[in-house]
Order: structure tokens, then sequence, then C-alpha cells
């Protein structure tokens, strides 16, 4: 089955402990982005990847550092985690040519920072 | 630089009766693609239809279908017969060039039993 996979699906930390968000898709898609959703905003692009080993920056990236070693793989690391960064994240996949017009979303990530 | 707006926070419908959620969006480009999400309670995000700019033909799926208009930079989702089920945030999005996707704020779906 064709997924992206998000893990953990919820997580509490304190503010300043160093975490990683992990996501993995099985369809050897190119691109990959990280989202965070935050009530009447919508979503909005922390990072994004066209390939392995080439990222940048989407719209929100302050606080947020990501890596591409490998095409199925696109961590999301919050090095020192702050309040503000409470949120739900979503990482997304889409592929290049076929079906170019279509993200598949992980379930998303739950995440509280006290 | 890209922009959606979704004018409605909150809309609510009578199950069985027809609701329209409005869209808008602004833009320079001439190619790109337009996505109805859906994320119901569990969070996920659920692609409902999509529309394809250069296509005039509006996208349909089952009780979902679009009015697309491109010179109005306007992208209105409607349901039909609406089910307890499509109890939901619904999120107007842009794919632009470079695949980033431009979201709106979302419109809360309520359905009156």
């Amino acid at each position: 089955e064709a997924q992206v996979t998000q893990n953990p699906r919820y997580l509490i930390t304190v503010t300043g402990k160093k975490l990683t968000v992990t996501c993995s898709q099985n369809m050897n898609h190119e691109y990959m982005s990280w989202y965070r959703q935050d009530p009447g905003l919508g979503l909005r692009q922390i990072y994004y990847s066209m390939n392995v080993e080439v990222t940048d920056k989407g719209d929100v990236p302050e606080g947020y550092k990501v890596s591409r070693k490998e095409k199925r793989n696109f961590p999301l690391i919050l090095e020192s985690p702050s309040p503000n960064q409470t949120s739900l994240y979503f990482c997304a996949s889409i592929p290049w040519g076929q079906n170019t017009d279509t993200q598949y979303f992980g379930p998303g990530t739950r995440l509280t920072v006290l | 630089a890209q922009t959606v707006t979704q004018s409605q926070p909150e809309m609510s419908v009578q199950e069985a009766e027809t609701v329209t959620l409005s869209c808008t969006y602004d833009t320079s480009e001439s190619d790109y693609y337009l996505f109805w999400y859906k994320q119901p309670p569990s969070r996920q995000m659920i692609l409902v239809i999509r529309q394809e700019a250069y296509k005039q033909q509006n996208a349909t799926e089952n009780r979902f279908s679009v009015n697309f208009q491109k010179a109005a930079k306007s992208f209105s989702l409607k349901i039909s017969d609406s089910q307890l089920g499509d109890a939901a945030m619904y999120f107007c999005a842009y794919l632009d060039s470079n695949y980033q996707l431009i979201w709106g704020a979302g419109t809360k779906l309520i359905i009156k039993p």
C-alpha cells in the first residue's frame, strides 16, 4: 500500500529538549515536504526537498532542520523546541511526472512543547 | 506571492441538502492545480477533488463538484446530498510551479441531522 508514515503520532516534550519527527514514504517520490498546521492559519510549509541531498526553506523554517540522505526518508529536527512550536505537523510527498498534482500526506504528528 | 482565501470560517447545512464552500486565490501563473482537502476529527488530510487550471471543465467526484472560474480566480466546492460523514474542516489549496502547496485557513462544515 502506498503511504507516508510519520512517527511519533503524538509527542509531549519540554523546552530545549532536542527531538526528531520521522517521515517515510514507500512510493519512490522525489519531492517531500513538511507543514505545520495551526488554528486559523491553514497549513504552512516549513521545509521541502526536491531530491536526495536537496532541501530548501519554506515559509516558516525558523527553529527547524531537515535532512534528506535517502529518497524515502525526510526527518524533521527541532534542535531546541519552544512552546511556539506546539502544533500539528504533516509530512507529504509528490511524484514527478505522472500524477504530479497530488500530494500524499502522512497521518500527522501532534507536538506539544511545555 | 500566491494567496488562498476562504472567507467562511464556518458553514452549516441540513443533512441531504446542498452546500457551497467558497475559495478565492491570487496568482500570476497560468498553469497550476487547485485542490479541496477534507480534514475530519482524525486530523488526516483527505483529497476531495482537484482541478487543473488549463482544463475548462469543472471537476466532479460523486457528490462533490467544483465551480472553477479562472478569470475570477474562484474555486468553490459544492457538496450535494450532504451526509453526516461530510462534517469536517475543508481546506482549499493551490499548487504552484515550485510544487509548494498554498493553503486557505479552512472552513468548518457542520451537518445538521
